[in-house]
């Protein structure tokens, strides 16, 4: 089974430039999280939808961050304009629907970096 | 909010015992979670606990005391394998899909 899948692998991109991070969920899976690791703050989450709709935006930093999800299968992050503090490794997971143990599958994440 | 603090890394050795720690604060409980990420990978699922006491699966268990607000991940029969980062978090009451996690436990095995 495909797990959840993450475009591109790694970016690099100068300062200015828009970046968009793309995510493909687990099928069946209604939740979809974008979170972002770098080793100063560990690994944050920044927003959170389900059944396509967002539910908590409060982790997104600021407004030069936006995350849609048109589908059940598609969702992406968009960074316009970039910054050289947005360098980080981006996750994308899914979780199954219901409430249980709330197990999040990962995707192998986006590693940006901002010049 | 939550708060949490784990040691930033350890040290131990193939074939013994490694106890991880875990202390939270957070405004609400709504279970507590492992998951484990090696270098460079996306992290795993390895264990919720929700309710006090010691749960074990394979070589990892995982035991939880609400009324300390702390945890603790036990890894037996260390391999080379196990050498990862261990992340622990803690949802909020009424926000259980809002995992937040902090920096991990860097764990390095070593022969």
């Amino acid at each position: 089974d495909a797990g959840v899948i993450q475009s591109p692998r790694h970016e690099v991109t100068e300062m200015g430039q828009e970046v968009t991070l793309r995510c493909k969920p687990i099928s069946g899976h209604n939740s979809l999280f974008w979170y972002r690791q770098t080793m100063m703050r560990g690994l944050e989450l920044l927003i959170y939808f389900n059944n396509n709709v967002p539910i908590d935006d409060s982790g997104m930093p600021e407004d030069r961050f936006s995350a849609k999800m048109p589908n059940a299968s598609f969702s992406t992050l968009k960074i316009q304009p970039s910054e050289p503090r947005d360098s980080a490794v981006y996750f994308c997971a899914s979780q199954t629907p219901g409430v249980g143990t709330g197990e999040l599958f990962f995707g192998e994440g986006s590693r940006l970096t901002v010049l | 909010g939550q708060n949490i603090d784990q040691p930033t890394e350890m040290t131990a050795t193939e074939g013994a015992i490694v106890q991880i720690n875990c202390t939270y604060q957070t405004s609400g409980f709504n279970g507590l979670f492992w998951y484990q990420q090696h270098a460079g990978e996306a992290p795993t699922f390895l264990s919720y606990n929700v309710l006090d006491g010691l749960e074990e699966k394979g070589r990892f268990s995982s035991f939880l005391s609400r009324s300390k607000g702390y945890s603790y991940l036990l890894l037996k029969e260390l391999q080379m394998k196990d050498s990862a980062s261990y992340l622990c978090a803690v949802p909020p009451r009424g926000g259980y899909q809002k995992v937040t996690f902090g920096t991990g436990t860097k764990l390095q095995v070593i022969p």
